[in-house]
Formats: C-alpha cells, structure tokens, sequence
C-alpha cells in the first residue's frame, strides 16, 4: 500500500506570496493533519480534517488555511508568505479521526525569501 | 512555558550501551504518549505509545510513564548505529484533541 504522499517537494517563494501544499492520504484513510516542523519550535500542529471539516485547529494565524476533499485528499493553502514561514510542512494520515496512530509524508519543504 | 520539553542533546552513546531519553509535559490532563523516531532529512514515524503509569516494552525499547511527576521516558537498550536518529516526544490531552510535540532529542550511537 503507497504511504502518504506530498506535492510538491521543495517550494520557494517571495514574501507575501501564497502557496498551496497538496497531501494524499495512505488508502482508505480518512484523516488528514498537517503540522510545521521548524528547528526552534519544533513539530506544530496546523489543522486536522476529517469528512471534508476541520475537526481541530492549532494556533497559527488565519493566513494558514486547509480544505479536504471527498477523496481525502487534503490541501493547505498559506497567504501573504512571511519569512518566519519558511519550514518543513509535514502532512500526517490516519484510518479514522483523532486514532493515535498516524503516518507521516515526506513533506514539502518551503524556502520564503 | 512549552507544553512538552525534551533535551536537544546532543546524547551520544556507545554502541551496545542504554539510551536514555526524557520527556516532561506541563498539562495534568494529558492522556496519551508517543515517542516518534525522525531520520535525518526523513518524516517521523511512530514507535512507542503509552497510555498508563508504568513500563511499557517492546523489542529494545522501553517506555516509561509517572503521570504524577509528569514524565515520560523512552530507554534504548543494545543501542545500534541504526538508532542514531532524532526522538520526538508527543502528548494528547485527550482524545480528539490535537498532539503537543517536543523539539526532539538527537541521539547519535558511535560505533
């Protein structure tokens, strides 16, 4: 079975652009969360969606949106890029809302200038 | 105050020795522990859960919770090169509720 898988890569930006980052869940998977990984702060919890609805919501500002499709497949979109949003964003699957055990993406690491 | 706190290490061990990784968490209420493993440049991956006070083992690794003292510990027995990753200690207030990481330990295992 094909793990999570993130779309793109590697993506670099110039402030106050938006970017799209693109996740597909492990099969049969209906749970998508998405975190920021930055070396000072570590692994932050962005949002988690379930039946195409955020089910949860860190603590980020409302420039950090997501959706989910029917297919769970899941996208976040970040507006006005910062610098400070330069970071390694990592997509997490799971069978059902809130399991414990979830599978991480490779990431998209996004480089702003 | 950050939610969960972990050494930056760096820890660096022998091979064959005992790891010990440690974890504390600030809210009371938290109810589930995780311990991930993440390779350079790779995404985490889950290795050990632990929901009660106690030990908890499977294969060379340990688990160890104290609600009361807020702690929890994750010991590496046998250590390999293998091992040298960085470890993420993660707690859940509850179910439905999102995870709280800490910033990781990096642990290297010298040959």
């Amino acid at each position: 079975k094909a793990g999570v898988t993130q779309t793109p890569r590697y993506l670099i930006k110039t402030r106050g652009q938006q970017v799209t980052l693109s996740c597909s869940p492990i099969s049969g998977h209906r749970s998508v969360s998405w975190y920021q990984q930055t070396p000072g702060q570590g692994l932050q919890f962005l949002f988690e969606y379930f039946s195409e609805t955020q089910r949860n919501k860190g603590n980020f500002p409302g420039r950090f949106s997501g959706r989910q499709f029917s297919n769970s497949r899941s996208e976040m979109n970040v507006s006005t890029l910062e610098l400070g949003d330069s970071a390694l964003y990592l997509c997490a699957s799971s069978l059902e809302f809130s399991m414990d055990t979830q599978y991480f993406g490779p990431g998209t690491r996004l480089t702003v200038l | 105050q950050k939610e969960v706190e972990q050494n930056s290490g760096p820890l660096s061990v022998p091979e064959g020795a005992i790891a010990s990784l440690n974890c504390t968490y600030s809210d009371r209420v938290s109810q589930s522990f995780f311990w991930y493993r993440q390779y350079s440049g790779k995404s985490p991956e889950l290795i050990m859960s632990i929901y009660s006070n106690g030990d908890k083992e499977d294969g060379r690794f340990t688990a160890q919770l104290n609600k009361a003292s807020q702690y929890v510990s994750l010991l590496i027995r046998d250590s390999q090169p293998s091992d040298s990753a960085t470890y993420l200690c993660a707690v859940r207030l509850n179910t439905g509720n999102q995870f709280y990481f800490g910033t990781g330990t990096s642990l290297t295992v010298i040959p």
